[in-house]
Protein backbone atom coordinates (compact mmCIF):
# COMPACT_ATOMS: atom_id res chain seq x y z
CA UNK A 1 0.00 0.00 0.00
CA UNK A 2 1.42 3.11 -1.31
CA UNK A 3 1.28 6.07 1.64
CA UNK A 4 2.06 8.57 -0.57
CA UNK A 5 1.13 8.89 -4.07
CA UNK A 6 3.48 11.24 -6.39
CA UNK A 7 2.92 12.02 -9.73
CA UNK A 8 4.28 12.32 -12.76
CA UNK A 9 6.92 9.98 -12.52
CA UNK A 10 9.06 12.37 -15.11
CA UNK A 11 8.71 16.08 -16.33
CA UNK A 12 10.66 18.05 -18.80
CA UNK A 13 10.21 21.69 -18.61
CA UNK A 14 11.84 24.36 -20.78
CA UNK A 15 14.39 26.59 -19.03
CA UNK A 16 12.34 29.14 -17.34
CA UNK A 17 9.11 27.42 -16.75
CA UNK A 18 7.41 26.23 -14.09
CA UNK A 19 7.62 22.56 -13.36
CA UNK A 20 4.82 21.07 -10.57
CA UNK A 21 4.85 17.97 -9.32
CA UNK A 22 2.15 16.56 -6.68
CA UNK A 23 1.76 14.08 -4.14
CA UNK A 24 -1.04 12.71 -2.13
CA UNK A 25 -1.53 10.90 0.79
CA UNK A 26 -3.95 9.05 2.62
CA UNK A 27 -3.17 9.08 6.44
CA UNK A 28 -4.03 11.90 8.12
CA UNK A 29 -1.94 11.50 11.21
CA UNK A 30 0.91 12.86 9.15
CA UNK A 31 1.64 15.88 10.62
CA UNK A 32 4.76 17.10 8.29
CA UNK A 33 5.58 16.75 4.43
CA UNK A 34 9.18 17.37 3.24
CA UNK A 35 10.40 17.48 -0.12
CA UNK A 36 14.00 16.00 -1.37
CA UNK A 37 16.06 16.54 -4.13
CA UNK A 38 18.65 13.86 -5.19
CA UNK A 39 20.93 14.27 -7.82
CA UNK A 40 22.86 11.30 -9.53
CA UNK A 41 25.06 9.71 -7.16
CA UNK A 42 24.11 11.36 -4.20
CA UNK A 43 21.91 10.68 -1.55
CA UNK A 44 18.66 13.16 -1.09
CA UNK A 45 18.74 16.27 0.58
CA UNK A 46 15.96 18.13 1.95
CA UNK A 47 14.80 20.85 -0.08
CA UNK A 48 11.69 22.67 1.53
CA UNK A 49 8.97 20.91 4.31
CA UNK A 50 5.51 22.06 5.08
CA UNK A 51 3.59 20.92 8.55
CA UNK A 52 -0.95 21.07 7.34
CA UNK A 53 -1.56 24.26 9.04
CA UNK A 54 -0.27 26.56 6.58
CA UNK A 55 -1.32 26.42 2.87
CA UNK A 56 1.85 27.82 1.61
CA UNK A 57 5.36 28.15 2.21
CA UNK A 58 7.80 29.57 -0.15
CA UNK A 59 11.69 29.31 -0.02
CA UNK A 60 13.39 30.99 -3.08
CA UNK A 61 12.10 29.91 -6.22
CA UNK A 62 10.50 27.11 -4.43
CA UNK A 63 6.91 26.85 -3.37
CA UNK A 64 5.30 24.18 -1.56
CA UNK A 65 1.04 24.57 -1.65
CA UNK A 66 -0.99 22.70 0.98
CA UNK A 67 -4.64 21.50 0.44
CA UNK A 68 -5.63 19.66 4.25
CA UNK A 69 -8.98 18.59 3.46
CA UNK A 70 -7.98 17.05 -0.86
CA UNK A 71 -5.21 15.87 1.30
CA UNK A 72 -3.00 16.61 -1.40
CA UNK A 73 0.34 19.21 -1.70
CA UNK A 74 2.40 20.03 -4.43
CA UNK A 75 5.71 21.38 -5.33
CA UNK A 76 6.51 24.37 -7.30
CA UNK A 77 9.60 25.26 -9.24
CA UNK A 78 9.75 29.13 -10.72
CA UNK A 79 12.15 29.91 -13.60
CA UNK A 80 12.98 26.25 -13.59
CA UNK A 81 16.68 26.14 -14.52
CA UNK A 82 19.32 23.09 -15.93
CA UNK A 83 20.82 23.09 -12.46
CA UNK A 84 17.56 21.91 -11.05
CA UNK A 85 17.55 18.73 -12.97
CA UNK A 86 17.48 15.87 -10.29
CA UNK A 87 14.94 13.46 -8.62
CA UNK A 88 12.52 15.06 -6.81
CA UNK A 89 10.58 12.72 -3.64
CA UNK A 90 7.66 13.93 -1.47
CA UNK A 91 7.65 12.36 2.05
CA UNK A 92 5.37 12.34 4.79
CA UNK A 93 5.86 11.73 8.56
CA UNK A 94 4.14 11.69 11.97
CA UNK A 95 4.75 11.36 15.06
CA UNK A 96 8.19 8.83 15.68
CA UNK A 97 7.13 7.08 12.51
CA UNK A 98 9.97 6.93 9.95
CA UNK A 99 9.63 9.41 6.74
CA UNK A 100 7.59 7.50 3.96
CA UNK A 101 8.20 8.65 0.30
CA UNK A 102 6.99 8.80 -2.67
CA UNK A 103 8.32 7.27 -5.67
CA UNK A 104 10.23 10.12 -7.06
CA UNK A 105 9.36 12.55 -9.90
CA UNK A 106 12.06 12.87 -12.51
CA UNK A 107 12.66 16.36 -13.78
CA UNK A 108 14.24 17.46 -16.91
CA UNK A 109 15.04 21.23 -17.54
CA UNK A 110 16.06 21.73 -21.16
CA UNK A 111 17.53 25.02 -22.31
CA UNK B 1 29.99 16.21 2.26
CA UNK B 2 26.48 15.22 4.14
CA UNK B 3 28.58 14.37 7.02
CA UNK B 4 26.64 10.97 7.36
CA UNK B 5 29.54 8.35 5.86
CA UNK B 6 28.45 4.82 3.76
CA UNK B 7 31.10 2.51 2.51
CA UNK B 8 31.75 0.59 0.53
CA UNK B 9 30.39 3.05 -2.49
CA UNK B 10 29.93 0.02 -4.96
CA UNK B 11 30.05 -3.52 -4.30
CA UNK B 12 29.29 -6.31 -7.03
CA UNK B 13 28.74 -9.88 -5.96
CA UNK B 14 27.18 -12.82 -6.96
CA UNK B 15 24.15 -14.68 -5.54
CA UNK B 16 24.15 -16.48 -2.72
CA UNK B 17 26.54 -14.57 -1.03
CA UNK B 18 26.49 -12.39 1.84
CA UNK B 19 27.62 -8.50 2.49
CA UNK B 20 27.63 -5.97 5.02
CA UNK B 21 26.62 -2.21 4.12
CA UNK B 22 28.45 0.42 6.72
CA UNK B 23 26.97 3.72 7.87
CA UNK B 24 28.95 6.45 9.83
CA UNK B 25 26.05 8.91 11.08
CA UNK B 26 26.43 12.79 11.42
CA UNK B 27 28.13 13.46 14.09
CA UNK B 28 25.85 13.75 17.74
CA UNK B 29 22.66 12.16 15.61
CA UNK B 30 21.75 9.08 17.74
CA UNK B 31 19.26 7.96 14.63
CA UNK B 32 20.12 5.96 11.90
CA UNK B 33 17.57 4.88 9.23
CA UNK B 34 18.67 1.90 6.10
CA UNK B 35 16.24 2.96 3.04
CA UNK B 36 16.45 0.89 -0.24
CA UNK B 37 16.05 2.52 -3.49
CA UNK B 38 15.22 0.33 -6.44
CA UNK B 39 14.06 1.82 -9.79
CA UNK B 40 10.68 1.28 -10.16
CA UNK B 41 9.80 0.92 -5.94
CA UNK B 42 11.68 4.36 -5.04
CA UNK B 43 13.03 4.74 -1.25
CA UNK B 44 11.61 1.94 1.00
CA UNK B 45 12.60 1.97 4.76
CA UNK B 46 13.93 -0.99 6.25
CA UNK B 47 14.93 -0.69 9.36
CA UNK B 48 15.51 2.32 12.40
CA UNK B 49 18.33 2.04 14.91
CA UNK B 50 18.26 4.83 17.65
CA UNK B 51 20.78 5.47 20.19
CA UNK B 52 21.37 1.59 19.90
CA UNK B 53 18.24 -0.23 19.80
CA UNK B 54 15.57 -1.08 16.82
CA UNK B 55 12.55 1.49 17.02
CA UNK B 56 11.32 1.05 14.09
CA UNK B 57 10.98 -2.01 11.24
CA UNK B 58 9.71 -1.90 7.57
CA UNK B 59 9.38 -3.98 4.47
CA UNK B 60 13.14 -6.00 5.43
CA UNK B 61 13.48 -9.03 4.27
CA UNK B 62 14.86 -11.47 7.04
CA UNK B 63 17.35 -12.41 5.04
CA UNK B 64 18.69 -9.04 5.82
CA UNK B 65 19.34 -7.98 9.24
CA UNK B 66 21.03 -4.45 11.12
CA UNK B 67 22.27 -3.50 14.13
CA UNK B 68 23.63 -0.05 15.68
CA UNK B 69 26.90 -0.64 17.81
CA UNK B 70 28.34 1.52 20.96
CA UNK B 71 29.97 4.29 18.33
CA UNK B 72 26.44 4.38 16.75
CA UNK B 73 28.20 3.57 13.44
CA UNK B 74 25.52 0.83 12.01
CA UNK B 75 25.91 -2.38 9.70
CA UNK B 76 23.56 -3.56 7.30
CA UNK B 77 24.23 -7.09 6.34
CA UNK B 78 21.96 -8.80 3.66
CA UNK B 79 22.63 -12.30 3.01
CA UNK B 80 21.42 -15.35 0.63
CA UNK B 81 21.77 -12.75 -1.97
CA UNK B 82 19.48 -12.98 -5.49
CA UNK B 83 19.44 -10.42 -8.27
CA UNK B 84 16.32 -8.56 -7.09
CA UNK B 85 18.39 -7.18 -3.91
CA UNK B 86 20.57 -5.17 -6.59
CA UNK B 87 19.79 -1.65 -5.61
CA UNK B 88 20.82 1.54 -3.77
CA UNK B 89 21.06 1.40 -0.10
CA UNK B 90 21.08 4.73 1.74
CA UNK B 91 21.88 5.54 5.43
CA UNK B 92 20.10 8.34 7.01
CA UNK B 93 20.68 9.71 10.67
CA UNK B 94 18.85 12.02 12.40
CA UNK B 95 19.39 13.70 16.44
CA UNK B 96 16.74 12.62 17.48
CA UNK B 97 14.27 9.49 16.89
CA UNK B 98 11.89 10.90 14.97
CA UNK B 99 11.44 13.83 12.67
CA UNK B 100 11.98 15.31 9.49
CA UNK B 101 15.57 16.23 9.75
CA UNK B 102 17.39 13.29 8.35
CA UNK B 103 20.61 14.07 6.60
CA UNK B 104 20.95 11.27 3.80
CA UNK B 105 24.62 9.80 2.59
CA UNK B 106 25.43 9.10 -1.22
CA UNK B 107 24.55 5.29 -0.69
CA UNK B 108 26.03 1.74 -1.86
CA UNK B 109 25.09 0.80 -4.72
CA UNK B 110 24.71 -3.42 -4.43
CA UNK B 111 24.93 -5.36 -7.71
CA UNK B 112 24.02 -8.77 -7.93
CA UNK B 113 25.28 -11.21 -10.00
Amino acid sequence: QQQVKQSPQSLIVQKGGISIINCAYENTAFDYFPWYQQFPGKGPALLIAIRPDVSEKKEGRFTISFNKSAKQFSLHIMDSQPGDSATYFCAAVWGNTPLVFGKGTRLSVIA
Amino acid sequence: DSGVTQTPKHLITATGQRVTLRCSPRSGDLSVYWYQQSLDQGLQFLIQYYNGEERAKGNILERFSAQQFPDLHSELNLSSLELGDSALYFCASSVEGSGPGYTFGSGTRLTVV
